[in-house]
């Protein structure tokens, strides 16, 4: 899977929207862009993914660039609930069920990710 | 119930103990993962589990064996640990074969090896 890089912190004012870059460069045609994000403490939540096109659900804002090197993930109305360490991450977007050796079963590889703190 | 729990959400354990993790997942899905993440570290995938056979193992010591017994259930059986392998233990599940599926993750256990 392709390399991700992101800003190590971030910091966004409550209400406002926050932006996290992060760049990939290197991905391929056949992966996708994932973010999730991870409160203290708690599990990765699953937040958005898209291929090539902008995605937008209840929670976030995906905007890919055309050449798929980069993304943008947005949080339009930050809230002081939203502080924690997001992460982007590529992978294949086809996965298929593999006996031991196998190597496309899914895998999410995390990096640093970005800190984002929202404050009042 | 939704989405994956995990048992214990708190465990403090010394070296000689043996003592097991449970995850459930209640979203059909047909693989199951084990990571570990230290402070500081990112996640490090332990173990998968695709359609209850083992598909991969990252070089984890064997003081940590897995076992999935059905498509919803996967334990972390733990024996003689050492205060390093303190860390937050967390499990996830993912329906493999379709396009853009995703992992979702568990609560995790914070494990504590005294």
């Amino acid at each position: 899977d392709a390399k991700t890089t992101q800003p190590t912190s971030m910091d966004c004012a409550e209400g406002r929207a926050a932006n996290l870059p992060c760049n990939h460069s290197t991905i391929s045609g056949n992966e996708y862009v994932y973010w999730y994000r991870q409160i203290h403490s708690q599990g990765p939540q699953y937040i958005i993914h898209g291929l090539k096109n902008n995605e937008t659900n209840e929670m976030a804002s995906l905007i890919i660039t055309e050449d798929r090197k980069s993304s943008t993930l947005i949080l339009p109305h930050a809230t002081l609930r939203d502080t924690a360490v997001y992460y982007c991450i590529v992978r294949v977007y086809f996965t298929t069920i593999f006996t031991a050796g196998g190597t496309s079963y899914g895998k999410l590889t995390f990096g640093q990710g970005t800190i984002l703190t929202v404050h009042p | 119930e939704t989405g994956v729990t995990q048992t214990p959400r708190h465990l403090v354990m010394g070296m000689t103990n043996k003592k097991s993790l449970k995850c459930e997942q209640h979203l059909g899905h047909n693989a199951m993962y084990w990571y570990k993440q230290s402070a500081k570290k990112p996640l490090e995938l332990m173990f998968v589990y695709s359609l209850e056979e083992r598909v991969e193992n990252n070089s984890v010591p064997s003081r940590f064996s897995p076992e999935c017994p059905n498509s919803s259930h996967l334990f972390l059986h733990l024996h003689t640990l050492q205060p390093e392998d303190s860390a937050l233990y967390l499990c996830a599940s993912s329906q493999e074969g379709r396009v853009g599926e995703t992992q979702y993750f568990g609560p995790g256990t914070r494990l504590l090896v005294l």
